[in-house]
């Protein structure tokens, strides 16, 4: 059955860097938009970034942009999140969702999310 | 940015009820909108696309309906596994989600 597995996440200080894994299984990695969405201790949903099944296409929300880095990986069938600079508004349970074949669209499935913690 | 609004913030509902659950955007997404469901503790699940296409495995009490600015999510007889958040998704540009409506037990 089609799995995303995430990892990386952990406590980390206010400028801090941290790097986020999402392995997939179960479906053709490669043909796939991927994205991660992010969501804040007992808040909402945020989408952060989408990288295309190629690679050559990614998107950032203005809230990471300049900080975030998505990339992706087909042999190991895994897409990253390099964050740097990393602030307590970063703080929250980070996502790794897939989208469709041909566009990011909805997100699904979802992964089991992995914590992030900003604090000094 | 579209802002999406849910209302209302919190529904109460018995089993066996219908719950309706609506969903605002500040400007037209056309039908490019998605439901999710969310339990405590677990990552969120996808329930409909394209404002009323139920997704593989969910239950046909699930029913979603609008376009444009304005949608409904509709549990026709709410289950005792339906108490959850629910999150609707634009995708018309980039992505936002509403801020959730938690359906509890009445």
């Amino acid at each position: 059955q089609v799995q995303l597995v995430e990892s990386g996440g952990g406590l980390v200080k206010p400028g801090g860097s941290l790097r986020l894994s999402c392995a997939a299984s179960g479906f053709t990695f490669s043909d796939y938009y991927m994205s991660w969405v992010r969501q804040a201790p007992g808040k909402g949903l945020e989408w952060i970034s989408y990288i295309s099944s190629s690679g050559g296409s990614i998107y950032y929300a203005d809230s990471v942009k300049g900080r975030f880095t998505i990339s992706r990986d087909t042999a190991k069938k895994s897409v990253y999140l390099q964050m740097n600079s990393l602030r307590a508004e970063d703080t929250a349970v980070y996502y790794c969702a897939r989208g469709g074949q041909y566009a990011m669209r909805w997100f699904d499935p979802w992964g089991q999310g992995t914590l992030v913690i900003v604090s000094s | 940015e579209i802002v999406m609004t849910q209302s209302p913030a919190t529904l109460s509902v018995s089993p066996g009820e219908r719950a309706t659950l609506s969903c605002r955007a500040s400007q037209s997404v056309s039908s490019d909108l998605a439901w999710y469901q969310q339990k405590p503790g677990q990552a969120p699940r996808l329930l409909l696309y394209g404002a009323s296409t139920r997704d593989t495995g969910i239950p046909a009490r699930f029913s979603g309906s609008g376009s444009g600015t304005e949608f409904t999510l509709t549990i026709s007889s709410l289950q005792s596994e339906d108490f959850a958040v629910y999150y609707c998704q634009q995708y018309n540009y980039y992505y936002t989600f509403g801020q959730g409506t938690k359906l509890e037990i009445k």
